[in-house]
C-alpha cells in the first residue's frame, strides 16, 4: 500500500464521541487525501491537504474536520460522530501536481452505533 | 451532482471471456482518466490512465478506450481470468495543479468459471 498506513483499521463508537483517524506515510508525498467509501456513492472526497497546514474542504466535509501538522501524517476528526458516518474511510496521497496519481492506504471501517 | 458516470454496477464474466465497464463524464474540462481496481478489504489501486491525446491504451489485457466527444471512455479486460474479480472504478481530473479525482460510483466484476 505504497508506504500508507492507516489507524485503526477498525473502529466501533456511539453516537455523539469524537473520532479521530490517523493516516501516516513513509513517501513524503505533498498531497494527502480523505475519502469514504459508500456503496452506490463510490469513493467521496472530505478533505484534502496540499502541504503542512495547508488543508481544504472536498464535497462531503460538513462533520469532519483534518489536521496536517507533519508531512508524513493527516488527522481526520468526526467531532461527535453520527450514524451518517458509518463508512469504510481511506487515505490517498499523491506526489505529483501533474495527472493526479493517487496511492491509497488499507483503510478503516468505522460503525456508528 | 455526479459528474461521473458509471455502468453497469456488478457485472458477471465467464472466464477468458470479455469484461466491459463504461464511464461518462460531463466536464470537458477533465483530461485525465485513470482507473483503479479494489480487492475486498483493500484500498484502490491504479490499474490503467488514459490522457486524451490518445484514443487507446492497452496494458497487458488491460484496455482503456476513449471518445472524446462523446465524453466516454471504458475499460476492457480481455481473457478475464478469476483474479481479475474485484471493483473497478473510473474517475477523472484535470491533468494540472494537482486537481481533485472525481469518482465513478464502482463496478462489481465476478469472474465465474
Amino acid at each position: 500500500d505504497a508506504g500508507i498506513t492507516q489507524s485503526p483499521r477498525h473502529k466501533v463508537t456511539e453516537t455523539g464521541t469524537p473520532v479521530t483517524l490517523r493516516c501516516h506515510q513513509t513517501e513524503n508525498h505533498r498531497y494527502m487525501y480523505w475519502y469514504r467509501q459508500d456503496p452506490g456513492h463510490g469513493l467521496r472526497l472530505i478533505h484534502y491537504s496540499y502541504g503542512v497546514k495547508d488543508t481544504d474542504k472536498g464535497e462531503v466535509s460538513d462533520g469532519y474536520s483534518v489536521s496536517r501538522s507533519k508531512t508524513e501524517d493527516f488527522l481526520l476528526t468526526l467531532e461527535s460522530a453520527t450514524s451518517s458516518q458509518t463508512s469504510v474511510y481511506f487515505c490517498a496521497i499523491s506526489w505529483t501536481t501533474v495527472y493526479n496519481e493517487q496511492f491509497f492506504g488499507p483503510g478503516t471501517r468505522l460503525t456508528v452505533l | 451532482q455526479q459528474q461521473v458516470k458509471q455502468s453497469p454496477q456488478s457485472l458477471i464474466v465467464q472466464k477468458g471471456g470479455i469484461s466491459i465497464i463504461n464511464c461518462a463524464y460531463e466536464n470537458t474540462a477533465f483530461d485525465y482518466f485513470p482507473w483503479y481496481q479494489q480487492f475486498p478489504g483493500k484500498g484502490p489501486a491504479l490499474l490503467i490512465a488514459i490522457r486524451p491525446d490518445v484514443s487507446e491504451k492497452k496494458e497487458g489485457r488491460f484496455t482503456i478506450s476513449f471518445n472524446k466527444s462523446a465524453k466516454q471512455f471504458s475499460l476492457h479486460i480481455m481473457d478475464s481470468q478469476p483474479g481479475d474479480s474485484a471493483t473497478y472504478f473510473c474517475a477523472a481530473s484535470k491533468g494540472f495543479g494537482n486537481e481533485k479525482l472525481t469518482f465513478g460510483t464502482g463496478t462489481r466484476l465476478t469472474i465465474i468459471p
